[in-house]
């Protein structure tokens, strides 16, 4: 059964930390791993990952994929009050809409 | 250009009831995919269709269902609701192609009482 498991489950930071956020998977048929961002209600993407080692950046966000070990890392630098969210990673084995594997997700909180 | 729109945003139910929702993807794409999200267990993929075939399946009982329309609107039907199933649902529509972008819906938070 394909499994995404995410830690820490939740985090609670000062504005102007970084955070290193974990996700590890075991999927059959791996293609990709996506990181999103829900903030309310409707997740949003961040991120896709695809190759071991390439670094994917957006401002003060940054994701980086390991094949080998399977895991990967959302690191937020910088951190505002705006990044507070629940922060979901997901594992592709069919190609875009054919089922997701999410993870629980980490609620993150960032306290001014 | 609209975002993917889901109808309705709240509803409460008793058990026993049954109750569909409704999902208008961006326009353009034809693949819809249904998520249930609660926080136990998260999000959990309950199907997907593409120009109004079910291509996929999570593992959800018989009482989860849904269809898709040739206008790629679709519906998802919850039938003898059960206390568990009170969770916030969510559509995510998909345009084609490799970049794993799925667009979600606000979702329709479902109430069982």
């Amino acid at each position: 059964e394909d499994k995404v498991v995410q830690s820490p489950l939740s985090l609670v930071v000062h504005e102007g930390d970084t955070v290193t956020l974990n996700c590890s998977y075991e999927v059959t048929n791996f293609r990709s791993l996506l990181w999103y961002k829900q903030e309310k209600k409707a997740p949003t993407f961040l991120f896709m990952l695809t190759s071991s080692g390439i670094e994917k950046k957006s401002g003060r966000l940054s994701s980086i994929l390991d094949k080998k070990e399977l895991f990967s890392i959302l690191n937020i630098t910088a951190t505002q009050t705006g990044d507070s969210a629940i922060y979901l990673c997901a594992a592709d084995s069919g190609g875009g809409a054919d089922g997701l594997t999410f993870g629980k997700g980490t609620h993150l909180i960032i306290q001014p | 250009k609209a975002g993917v729109t889901q109808t309705p945003r709240y509803l409460i139910k008793t058990r026993g009831q049954q109750v569909t929702l409704s999902c208008s993807p961006i326009s353009g794409h034809r693949s819809v995919s249904w998520y249930q999200q609660t926080p136990g267990q998260g999000l959990q993929f309950l199907f997907e269709y593409f120009s109004e075939t079910q291509r996929n399946k999570g593992n959800f009982p018989g009482r989860f269902s849904g269809r898709q329309f040739s206008n790629s609107r679709s519906e998802m039907n919850v039938s003898t609701l059960e206390l568990g199933d009170s969770a916030l649902y969510l559509c995510a529509s998909f345009p084609g192609g490799n970049t794993g972008e799925l667009f979600f819906g606000e979702g329709s938070r479902l109430t069982v009482l």
